[in-house]
């Protein structure tokens, strides 16, 4: 099993650009997640989807958009790309939405913004 | 507002002691504790979980202790082995039944030989 694939593994903007962060998962997830890791923070959550075509904000929505339109993938746009987006994205899955259910993460997407 | 604090970015074992990450949390409504572990260029990956109604959880080297009052919980790993070094994160979900995660900063482990 692949888990969750993501795509690229790293990646330079430059500012204004825009691009597309590939997720896929194999695992028929209902629940998918972005997260972001600045450096010597914890991760935040950007949106979450509960299942094709239901996406909704997390804590750091601005300046990104979401689409659900398969199970297996939800990929994160970034439209204008700002220094400040400059980050480990991660996306997850994960079975259920009990509270102490596992995520399953992806290796994250290392991008810089110039 | 941080709800979900580790106060100590690192910390260094000798191999075959015991290794105690501590976190704290400022949310009393925490139905459940999650402790990941994250290797370099890797995801993070789950390592076991609390239920706000107990104190204690334990699996095989790790045990997650939970002190309610104090609004603090620690992992202990006993005993350490060099593949323990990583960087782990406390977690707990944002809305009661959710899988959406409020992480601390994380504590980076290095069990040295």
């Amino acid at each position: 099993n692949a888990g969750v694939t993501q795509t690229p593994k790293f990646r330079i903007l430059k500012i204004g650009q825009s691009m597309t962060l590939q997720c896929t998962q194999d695992m028929n997830h209902n629940y998918m997640y972005w997260y972001r890791q600045d450096p010597g923070m914890g991760l935040k959550l950007i949106y979450y989807s509960v299942g094709a075509g239901i996406t909704d904000k997390g804590e750091v929505p601005n300046g990104y958009n979401v689409s659900r339109s398969t199970t297996e993938d939800f990929p994160l746009r970034l439209e204008l790309a700002a220094p400040s987006q400059t980050s480990v994205y991660f996306c997850a899955s994960s079975y259920s939405t009990w509270g102490n259910t596992e995520a399953f993460f992806g290796q994250g997407t290392r991008l810089t913004v110039v | 507002d941080q709800q979900v604090k580790q106060n100590s970015p690192s910390l260094s074992v000798q191999e075959g002691r015991i290794s105690i990450l501590n976190c704290d949390y400022t949310n009393s409504m925490f139905d459940y504790f999650l402790w990941y572990k994250k290797y370099p260029a890797e995801g993070p990956t789950f390592l076991i979980s609390i239920s706000s109604i107990k104190d204690k959880n334990e699996d095989g080297r790790f045990t997650v202790f939970l002190n309610k009052s104090a609004k603090h919980l620690s992992l202990h790993i006993v005993p350490s082995q060099p593949g323990d070094s990583a960087v782990y994160f406390c977690a707990a979900p944002l809305i009661q039944g959710a899988q959406k995660l409020v992480f601390g900063q994380g504590t980076r482990l290095t069990i040295n030989p």
